[in-house]
């Protein structure tokens, strides 16, 4: 099975633009998580999709929002760009339904300038 | 709420010597457990994981950890390191209530020394 893919892997934005990151899931596994990575926060969840219901949420601001399609592939926005917003993003997926280990993908890297 | 606490945000072993990673974790109810690793540019990939039964978990690249909840923790340890072992690892915890939700701790980065 072909892992998590993560389009693109690499952006660069400036700030006050908006931003969208793709996430295809592992095929049959329902569930997407999304993770913001940086050096002084580490690893933080932003939301989880499930069968395109937002089942989680961390705590983000509203500028950070997210959504699933009926394919399970999971799409990330974040609005009016700002410095601090430049990490590496990770997405999950699992096949949903209990607690699973989850499985990243490579991540996409923004950078803010 | 739950919680990881990774003791040490810098290890140094020698190769062929012990490798001992600390994570302890804060849970309400009882936990599910897993480690995983991260290389340089790349996302993070499961070594282990303990959810329920036996406390001893063995995983990837000869890693294992075992479950005390006496003590609340979840170490991992490899008997004999090896120079490809050298990344950042990360301690998660996640519960039934909070679907795929994990919590991670702050990461340990392992350098292994020739």
């Amino acid at each position: 099975k072909a892992g998590v893919t993560q389009t693109p892997r690499y952006l660069i934005k400036t700030r006050g633009q908006q931003v969208t990151l793709s996430c295809s899931p592992i095929s049959g596994h329902r569930s997407v998580s999304w993770y913001q990575q940086t050096p002084g926060q580490g690893l933080q969840f932003l939301f989880e999709y499930f069968s395109e219901t937002q089942r989680n949420k961390g705590n983000f601001p509203g500028r950070f929002s997210g959504r699933q399609f009926s394919n399970s592939r999971s799409e990330m926005n974040v609005s009016t760009l700002e410095l601090g917003d430049s990490a590496l993003y990770l997405c999950a997926s699992t096949p949903g339904g209990t607690v699973y280990e989850q499985y990243f993908g490579p991540g996409t890297r923004l950078t803010v300038t | 709420a739950q919680s990881v606490t990774q003791l040490g945000s810098h290890v140094s072993v020698s190769e062929g010597a012990l490798v001992l990673l600390r994570c302890n974790y804060s849970s309400s109810v009882p936990p599910y457990l897993f480690w995983y690793v991260q290389y340089p540019n790349q996302g993070l990939q499961l070594l282990l994981k303990y959810t329920t039964g036996a406390t001893l978990v063995k995983g990837i690249n000869g890693f294992e950890a075992e479950f005390k909840k006496s003590e609340t923790s979840f170490h991992l340890t490899k008997p004999s390191a090896h120079m490809s072992d050298a990344a950042e690892y990360f301690c998660a915890v996640s519960q039934e209530s909070s679907g795929d939700k994990l919590t991670f701790g702050t990461g340990t980065r392992l350098a292994v020394r020739p």
